[in-house]
């Protein structure tokens, strides 16, 4: 099947760093990309909705600031947390849309100290 | 707005025996409704979804669930559980009239299937 790949798998930073966290589809063209959230024992929560070449859509509460999303190209969204804070730490976690399906990457462990 | 409930945070089964793992769901519009199953390290593998048809669904690795529009749930099911079933399963909704492709998901069920 589509392989969807994150990295990295888990980060840890100090408080006020910024963390990139990549996205790759390898083997198909995704138009579409999601990021979510996932906070121990409790739902995976959308965050945004990124579409190749324009402005990611973004759930509300979530701070577009905060949380930059790019999909410079059919196969890479990148969410990159500007100014980590503890609060931030999570799971996040992409999935690429191809047709009607959806596929997942491993996703990402971020630990800020 | 959609959501989805489950309500078990674990499920302990014996090998062999059968397994459910509940599941219920709320959405205004048309439920598209999955399952999809983690392994610890690796991504969200899918397993299963209902988008009209038959109310079962049969699925990969020998999962199946039924959806019961009454009672707005989706329990996913196996009547033979794996020592290698045992993983995190996920249940997701989305509003099948809209174009929103994005899920909303439960909170996830730890399946641990002893030997």
């Amino acid at each position: 099947g589509a392989v969807v790949s994150q990295h990295p798998s888990w980060v840890i930073c100090k408080s006020g760093t910024s963390v990139k966290i990549e996205c790759r589809s390898l083997d198909f063209q995704a138009t579409t990309m999601f990021w979510y959230r996932q906070f121990p024992k409790q739902s995976l929560m959308l965050m945004a909705t990124s579409n190749e070449g324009s402005k990611a859509t973004y759930e509300q509460g979530v701070e577009k600031d905060k949380f930059l999303i790019n999909h410079a190209s059919l196969t890479l969204s990148t969410l990159t947390v500007t100014s980590a804070h503890p609060e931030d730490s999570s799971f996040y976690i992409c999935s690429a849309q191809w047709g009607e399906k959806l596929f997942f990457g491993s996703g990402t462990q971020l630990s800020v100290l | 707005a959609q959501s989805v409930a489950q309500p078990e945070d674990q499920v302990n089964v014996a090998e062999g025996n059968p397994l459910t793992v509940k599941c219920t769901y709320s959405v205004s519009g048309n439920p598209y409704l999955f399952w999809y199953v983690q392994y610890p390290n690796r991504g969200l593998q899918f397993l299963l979804k209902y988008i009209t048809g038959d109310n079962l669904v049969k699925g990969s690795y020998g999962f199946e669930a039924e959806f019961n529009k009454s009672q707005t749930s989706f329990h996913l099911k196996k009547p033979s559980a794996l020592v290698s079933d045992s993983a995190l399963y996920f249940c997701a909704v989305r509003d099948g009239r809209t174009g929103r492709r994005a899920l909303t998901f439960g909170s996830g069920t730890r399946l641990q299937v002893q030997p």
